[in-house]
């Protein structure tokens, strides 16, 4: 039971490259989420799936793209990424059960230069 | 989003001391969920402690605990014999019945021996 992973670790991106960010979890959750993490701002929602083929966006979605196909994997993808998008990216999923805790992947540092 | 305030940038306590982590929140709920989360330097989340708002009853996991004020909209947490393994970054979270959390911006905790 491997959890919530995260792929890659570490990025470093030119400004208007685009790449994949990915995640996928094998506790059979229905809800996933991705946060970005800035200093002194906490966590903030992008996006977040409640099941397949269903998505959503969160408070801070621009620039930001979410599809899920499966229930073990949701991807996020920067079409064209800007400095402001440099950050610490993480996944969290949990069941349908509001009160369960979210699990947390273990994040990606990404930089855009 | 949910408010949720952690007034607090940063905390020192010596060890086995105690120290207490402010955390106040904003919502017109009446049902919800309240979790501290710990992140160590790995970056990893770490869930320490939840509250159901509908229980009067302060949750309590061995060193922490809390202090629940719901007509307050206040969640603190508290640190007891304070341990060296505990310095790092405490974040506090609302969970509403729409599965979103929201984050304080944290409290960096210093453990001085």
């Amino acid at each position: 039971n491997a959890g919530v992973t995260q792929t890659p670790k570490f990025q470093v991106l030119k400004t208007g490259q685009s790449m994949t960010l990915q995640c996928a979890q094998d506790m059979n959750h229905e809800y996933m989420s991705w946060y970005r993490q800035d200093p002194g701002m906490g966590l903030r929602l992008i996006h977040y799936s409640v099941g397949a083929g269903i998505t959503d966006q969160g408070e801070v979605p621009n620039g930001y793209n979410v599809s899920r196909s499966t229930t073990e994997d949701f991807p996020l993808r920067l079409l064209s990424a800007a400095p402001s998008q440099t950050s610490v990216y993480f996944c969290a999923s949990s069941s349908l059960s509001w009160k369960d805790t979210q699990y947390f992947g273990p994040g990606t540092r990404l930089t855009v230069l | 989003a949910q408010t949720v305030t952690q007034s607090q940038p940063e905390m020192s306590v010596q060890e086995a001391e105690t120290v207490t982590l402010s955390c106040t929140y904003d919502t017109s709920e009446s049902d919800y969920y309240l979790f501290w989360y710990k992140q160590p330097p790995s970056r990893q989340m770490i869930l320490v402690i939840r509250q159901e708002a509908y229980k009067q009853q302060n949750a309590t996991e061995n060193r922490f605990s809390v202090n629940f004020q719901k007509a307050a909209k206040s969640f603190s947490l508290k640190i007891s014999d304070s341990q060296l393994g505990d310095a790092a970054m405490y974040f506090c979270a609302y969970r509403s019945a729409d599965y979103k959390l929201s984050f304080g911006a944290g409290t960096t905790v210093t453990v001085r021996a």
